[in-house]
């Protein structure tokens, strides 16, 4: 039972344009999101996060965008730039104790055209 | 200042036969996480390492796998014996004591993972 879902295995877009990403859940106790982006032969690295509190953050070219009542988020990276070009995964976690596990959908694979 | 290390990078082994995979994480990070990802679905968590105890086991997938923080600095994942179904990307990560930061300052730092083919 996946949790944390990207339906969109890939999306290809123009540079310059803007970039959504999409990522849906299903468990009510997830309070903090997070996308993380993955180069090849790289680990994740950290991106944006967004608090169950808010329903906007926004860093640079980057904003997160949280829907509880739909239990949805995206991502959108506007001016999208070639270096963009990426897996990203959304991920979610329940404040739970001390434990900082996190859930992750199976990621988007971007790609910024030129 | 050193990331997450991990090594080996890659590593290809017969099925029956162990393997051990070990993480360096960011000195100074008492929290250290072991991840998987198999065949490019979702990254799955597998455990947490406050220091030198074990936090949470629950994403441990049986009792062929077992993970290890002598002194609560560096971290070992040993599988043994693998099977086919253990191959994918293993990715180590660590982050400081969320009892001490703002919990909206906290994020993981992931190592670039070892790549297990069990064959």
């Amino acid at each position: 039972d996946q949790q944390v879902k990207q339906n969109s295995p890939s999306l290809s877009v123009q540079e310059g344009r803007i970039s959504i990403l999409n990522c849906d859940y299903t468990n009510s106790m997830f309070d903090y999101f997070l996308w993380y982006k993955k180069y090849p032969a790289e680990g994740p690295t950290f991106l944006i996060s967004i608090s169950s509190i808010k329903d906007k953050n926004e860093d640079g070219r980057f904003t997160v965008f949280l829907n509880k009542s739909a239990k949805h988020l995206s991502l959108h990276i506007v001016p999208s730039q070639p270096g963009d070009s990426a897996v990203y995964f959304c991920a979610a976690s329940a404040l739970s104790g001390f434990s900082q596990k996190l859930v992750f959908g199976q990621g988007t694979r971007l790609t910024i055209n030129p | 200042e050193a990331g997450v290390t991990q090594f080996p990078s890659h590593s290809v082994i017969e099925k029956g036969q162990t393997v051990t995979l070990r993480c360096d994480p960011i000195s100074g990070h008492d929290n250290l996480y072991w991840y998987r990802r198999v065949m490019g679905k979702e990254i799955k968590f597998l455990l947490h390492f406050v220091k030198e105890s074990k936090q949470d086991e629950s994403g441990m997938p049986n009792n062929r796998f077992l993970a290890e923080r002598t002194g609560g600095t560096y971290s070992t994942l040993k599988v043994q014996p693998a099977e086919l179904e253990d191959s994918g990307v293993y990715f180590c990560a660590s982050s400081q004591d969320r009892t001490q930061g703002a919990w909206a300052n906290e994020k993981l730092f992931f190592g670039s993972g070892t790549q297990l083919s069990v064959l």
